[in-house]
């Protein structure tokens, strides 16, 4: 079963910051949040991971909590083709196999002009 | 990034026949390779864990007999639905962990199998 609890959707503005909450309370320590994005009748596509520490890179931010039980994904600057299901995943990393990566049911974002 | 290919990306087929898709690791090496099924309005759901070299791990509830994966190389994973049904039609999906790395997943574009 999916160790995460997302809302099933969420609209946002075109242009203006979407912010996605995750919530995984039975986090281990050794493992990381992750999120993943699909776009329709696409393979998912990896956005950002984090252990504990707020994460950023050209598509995303992750902020997770101090006590690691929830994190939010924010899109800074959202656009029509950021519409997609996110998937907030809890897997443990590292090694030459990682654990497995069990999907919940995500949160579909739409953008909307 | 890593890219993750599948071929074909779409099949028809007729019910009873078997149908193979594969899924390669373009440059890079993978030691895993899992397996997913998506069906319509639905999340992924993982099907199994294939080792290079070794037997591949079934989740509950996926006939292993039904669908054959074999991952001879360090590239190359396949999965055969053998004998096909039309509840067998879905979006099958693959993905790679990059051997020696920080564990990160990378998917292929899909597969979509139609059984008629």
């Amino acid at each position: 079963d999916a160790k995460t609890t997302q809302p099933p959707s969420m609209d946002c503005a075109e242009g203006r910051a979407a912010n996605l909450p995750c919530n995984h309370s039975t986090i281990s320590g050794n493992e990381y949040v992750y999120w993943y994005r699909q776009i329709h009748s696409q393979g998912p596509q990896y956005i950002i991971h984090g252990l504990k520490n707020n994460e950023t890179n050209e598509m995303a931010s992750l902020i997770i909590t101090e006590d690691r039980k929830s994190s939010t994904l924010i899109l800074p600057h959202a656009t029509l083709r950021d519409t997609a299901v996110y998937y907030c995943i809890v897997r443990v990393a590292g090694g030459n196999q990682g654990g497995k990566l069990i999907f919940g049911q995500g949160t579909e974002l739409s953008v909307k002009p | 990034g890593a890219v993750v290919s599948q071929h074909p990306s779409w099949v028809i087929c007729k019910s009873g026949t078997s149908v193979k898709i594969e899924c390669r690791s373009l440059d890079f090496q993978a030691t895993t390779m899992f397996w997913y099924r998506q069906f319509p309005k639905q999340s992924l759901m993982l099907m199994a864990t294939s080792n290079e070299g070794s037997k591949a791990t079934y989740e509950q509830g996926v006939e292993k007999d039904k669908f054959l994966i074999n991952h001879a190389s360090l590239t190359l994973s396949t999965l055969t639905v053998t004998s096909a049904h039309p509840e067998d039609s879905s979006f099958y999906i693959c993905s790679a962990s990059l051997a020696g790395g920080d564990g990160q997943l990378f998917f292929g574009e899909g597969s979509r199998l139609t059984v008629l």
